[in-house]
């Protein structure tokens, strides 16, 4: 049974660094074809996927967060951990992980509760 | 980028209804077009991949099709736990997700 859990912060200052840290049980990210990403969702508003890394250390970005935005594993502690710098208001939201498996056609599977992050002074 | 519209933002139907849902693509995309389904205060869940392959455990009332620019999800009988936000989610540039629709009671 694959199941994944988001830790971190639930508040943090405009200029931070947010760390979030997914982990996971059910499956390994050394195994072939396995994959972890980070979705956020602002409160009322649509999903917006940030990374992606697979089990070969093959990184995914969306492009409009590049910059600011890094994800590694951890196989040996089964966790994935997402950071995000110089938070604005906007970067509220709720922020999930969720499994991948390799390949065009897949989705995200299955996905954490999320962790709601409000960024305020 | 490619980007997903979906419509219409939001429909009001009935239990036992049929709900057609759009995803339409800036490009054309094959099928690498994904649909979830989500609660309010939970978290996405994937019902359908491929543009047209059922999640396990997913009942056989969703439906999807499409390939290219346009996708359809259908829900031939609308069943209480189905009211909900769908979002489309494309992966053949990069991935991104539509702005939803919000499937509520008439």
């Amino acid at each position: 049974q694959i199941t994944l859990r988001e830790s971190g912060p639930t508040l943090v200052k405009p200029t931070q660094t947010l760390t979030l840290t997914c982990s996971f049980s059910g499956f390994s990210l050394s195994a072939s074809g396995v994959g972890v990403g980070w979705i956020r969702q602002p409160p009322g508003k649509a999903l917006e996927w940030l990374a992606l890394i697979y089990w070969n250390d093959d990184k995914r970005y969306n492009p409009s967060l590049k910059n600011r935005v890094t994800i590694t594993k951890d196989t040996s502690k089964d966790q994935v951990v997402l950071t995000l710098t110089n938070m604005d208001p906007e970067d509220t939201a709720t922020y999930f992980c969720a499994h991948r498996t390799f390949g065009l056609l897949s989705g995200f599977d299955h996905w954490g509760q999320g962790n709601l992050v409000t960024v305020s002074s | 980028d490619v980007q997903l519209t979906q419509f219409p933002s939001s429909l009001s139907a009935s239990v036992g209804d049929r709900v057609t849902l759009t995803c339409r693509a800036s490009q054309r995309i094959s099928n690498y077009l994904n649909w979830y389904k989500q609660k309010a205060g939970r978290a996405p869940k994937l019902l359908i991949h491929a543009a047209s392959t059922l999640q396990t455990g997913v009942p056989s009332r969703f439906s999807g099709s499409g390939s290219g620019t346009d996708f359809t999800l259908t829900i031939s009988s609308l069943q209480p736990e189905d009211f909900a936000t769908y979002y489309c989610q494309q992966s053949f540039g990069g991935i991104t997700f539509g702005p939803g629709t919000k499937v509520d009671v008439k």
